[in-house]
């Protein structure tokens, strides 16, 4: 089984409703993000959260929201979707104390919003 | 202007060429720099990570960075086809567990 588990895989859904997209890990990390990729612009951080009781705002967390439900599980919400949503999401962890540029991804979430 | 600049290519050369993949950045505080490679319908993995300037080398991979040009690269020698897939450069400040990445390079490795 994957360390950083992520669903569904893909999702195909309409303008205006809700998504959320769940990410559970075993890896035992206290630090979990939230990036998307995007054709051309790479992956940008959306929201991350360094343990259960701390959230904080990525460069593009307009139109999501999160939620830190345990050490184990950090899931992404789209209260209203737009096409414009439409990209792969990632969820990552990281380790600490000793930070060493090493991300844990899951293997992503393909979001289509029509 | 973004932090991190990277050619998006894509980038095709046969089998056994030498691969030379760059990225700049405008933050002077990024101090950990990064190489993931990413499959095709996988997520990143870390491949290379340096601390402050200089080279490291991991078999036929070398990482390279100039702080004083702000410019880092990734070479790979012997390039095979299994090393087909996206390069994405990702930095971060000293102290801050947030990357920041280049928008990858898509790289092909022909038989």
């Amino acid at each position: 089984d994957a360390d950083v588990t992520q669903t569904p895989r893909n999702r195909i859904t309409k303008t205006g409703k809700r998504i959320m997209l769940e990410c559970s890990q075993t890896k035992g990390h206290d630090r979990m993000y939230w990036y998307r990729q995007d054709p051309g612009l790479g992956l940008r951080l959306i929201y991350y959260s360094f343990d259960v009781k701390d959230i904080n705002k990525g460069e593009i967390s307009d139109g999501y929201s999160v939620s830190r439900q345990a050490q184990a599980k950090f899931s992404l919400s789209l209260e209203s979707a737009i096409p414009n949503q439409t990209a792969l999401y990632f969820c990552a962890t990281s380790d600490l104390p000793r930070f060493t540029g090493e991300l844990f991804f899951g293997e992503g979430s393909r979001l289509t919003v029509l | 202007q973004k932090e991190v600049e990277q050619d998006p290519g894509p980038l095709s050369v046969p089998e056994g060429a030498i691969v030379s993949l760059n990225c700049t950045y405008s933050n002077s505080a990024f101090q950990y720099f990064m190489w993931y490679r990413q499959y095709s319908r996988k997520g990143p993995e870390l491949l290379m990570y340096t601390y402050s300037s200089g080279n490291k080398e991991d078999g036929r991979f070398t990482a390279q960075v100039d702080k004083s040009s702000k410019y880092i690269s990734l070479f790979i020698r012997d390039s095979q086809p299994s090393d087909s897939a996206t390069y994405l450069c990702a930095m971060s400040p000293q102290g801050a567990q947030k990357l920041v990445f280049g928008q990858g390079t898509r790289l092909t490795i022909n038989p």
